[in-house]
């Protein structure tokens, strides 16, 4: 069965530093989304991208985050200057259609990020 | 509005009973609701879903409960097994949406 993929599993970052996470969708899904789960928490909606553009962003997505499709099978997610609270796990998901059409979204298994 | 409650935290039953886990909404406009299931160091993996059209969906040992007019959910898990050990996450969503809004998690821990 297809799946989601993300690398790298564990990130070890200095706070201020720049990071990249990336994941590579399911091949014909055309939504994409990041989430985050701090340890023992919920998970969060973070962005959604679609048709390259973000279709939706949660108010923790500020001008520190940012996604990009460089090409037609990476997805990814920067964070420009890492603070200790974003130290979390970072989940990719992606669906075939829109959420609100009844789409299932599927996950990958993460990506945690420790700041240090 | 945009909150799914979910109960109890944590779970503990015995090989062969059946938890059960519940969630609460406010936000009417919610009209698909998943559940999934997530083991230690994986990503959640999508267990079941339901619309509000319908009170009851099972799939294998799976069940759930809908309860339109009181705003609740729940999943019902027959004849547990070790194997079923996870924490599982109600969530929702709306029509037009780019998300799910999901439940802080049920850990749950079945006993050999």
């Amino acid at each position: 069965e297809p799946e989601v993929t993300q690398t790298p599993s564990h990130q070890v970052t200095q706070m201020g530093q720049e990071v990249i996470l990336r994941c590579v969708p399911i091949s014909n899904h055309l939504y994409f989304y990041w989430y985050r789960q701090i340890l023992g928490q919920k998970v969060e909606f973070l962005v959604s991208f679609y048709n390259n553009e973000i279709s939706e962003k949660s108010e923790i997505f500020d001008d520190q985050f940012s996604v990009e499709r460089p090409d037609g099978s990476n997805f990814t997610l920067k964070i420009r200057s890492t603070k200790l609270e974003d130290s979390a796990m970072y989940f990719c998901a992606s669906s075939r259609g829109r959420t609100g059409n009844y789409q299932p979204q599927h996950f990958g298994d993460g990506t945690r990020l420790s700041i240090l | 509005q945009q909150q799914v409650k979910q109960s109890p935290q944590s779970l503990i039953v015995q090989k062969g009973g059946i938890p059960i886990i519940n969630c609460a909404y406010e936000n009417t406009a919610f009209d698909y609701f998943p559940w999934y299931q997530q083991f230690p160091g994986k990503g959640p993996a999508l267990l079941i879903a339901i619309r509000p059209d319908v009170s009851e969906k099972k799939e294998g040992r799976f069940t759930i409960s809908f309860n339109k007019s009181a705003k609740q959910f729940s999943l019902h898990i027959m004849d547990s097994q070790p194997g079923d050990s996870a924490t599982y996450f109600c969530a929702a969503t709306y029509p037009r949406a780019y998300k799910y809004i999901f439940g802080t998690g049920t850990r749950l821990k079945v006993l050999a």
